[in-house]
């Protein structure tokens, strides 16, 4: 089966903290693709980042950061020097063939 | 400006009404999703759509129903025999080959 579970429902810091928020999947699939999404209070969904099965090389832009490890189907996202315009709801997802499926979500409050 | 658009942006409807969801987008996109998100939830799949006059069934098909004529449009019906239609609702459009989907701004459907 495929599936995708983040354990932290809701994590609080405090503002310039760095803050990682925890994806491990489950797929039989070889071929599959990994993905970050955000979701501010408007809820449009922005993407963030894609991750494909074969490239397990670990990726940074600007304060966000991504440890991707097949080892331990883990898609871990780290935010460096948090903000208070991180404040959102973070989804990870994965997509085998043309089906995607998402986690339930964490919600990261960045307090100033 | 290329993207998806999803109107309205807030519904009322009363009960025992069906209520139809206008999904579009100019990305020239093949596939295209529909997602149901409830308070401090996940998202959960209604139907997709990988090309024209064809669809599938999600995880959660029932009480609803799409069609998919152009390319462009897939409008999703929350017909009366859905027992709990108050949510929001996501409409998404990817291409093919394990890309990341995009998503609209989504419609908050309350049902009275």
């Amino acid at each position: 089966a495929q599936k995708v579970t983040q354990a932290q429902t809701e994590i609080s810091v405090v503002e310039k903290e760095d803050v990682t928020l925890d994806c491990v999947y489950e797929t039989r699939d070889t071929t599959y693709y990994l993905f970050w999404y955000k979701q501010p209070p408007s809820g449009e969904l922005v993407f963030l980042i894609r991750r494909n099965s074969f490239d397990e090389q670990n990726e940074i832009s600007g304060r966000y950061s991504w440890n991707f490890q097949k080892s331990t189907s883990s898609f871990n996202f780290t935010i460096t020097a948090s903000q208070v315009v991180d404040s959102a709801v973070y989804f990870c997802a994965l997509r085998y063939g043309q089906n995607f499926v998402f986690g339930p979500g964490t919600r990261l409050s960045v307090l100033p | 400006d290329g993207g998806i658009t999803q109107s309205p942006k807030y519904l009322f409807r009363k009960e025992g009404q069906n209520v139809t969801l206008s999904c579009e987008q100019n990305l020239n996109h093949d596939a295209m999703y529909w997602y149901r998100q409830d308070p401090g939830q996940g998202l959960r799949l209604i139907y997709y759509s990988q090309i024209v006059n064809d669809f599938q069934k999600g995880d959660i098909a029932e009480g609803y129903s799409v069609s998919r004529e152009k390319k462009e449009s897939f409008p999703l019906t929350v017909t009366s025999a859905q027992k709990n239609p108050t949510a929001f609702y996501l409409c998404a459009s990817s291409i093919a080959g394990g890309r990341e989907q995009f998503f609209g701004p989504g419609t908050r459907l309350t049902v009275l």
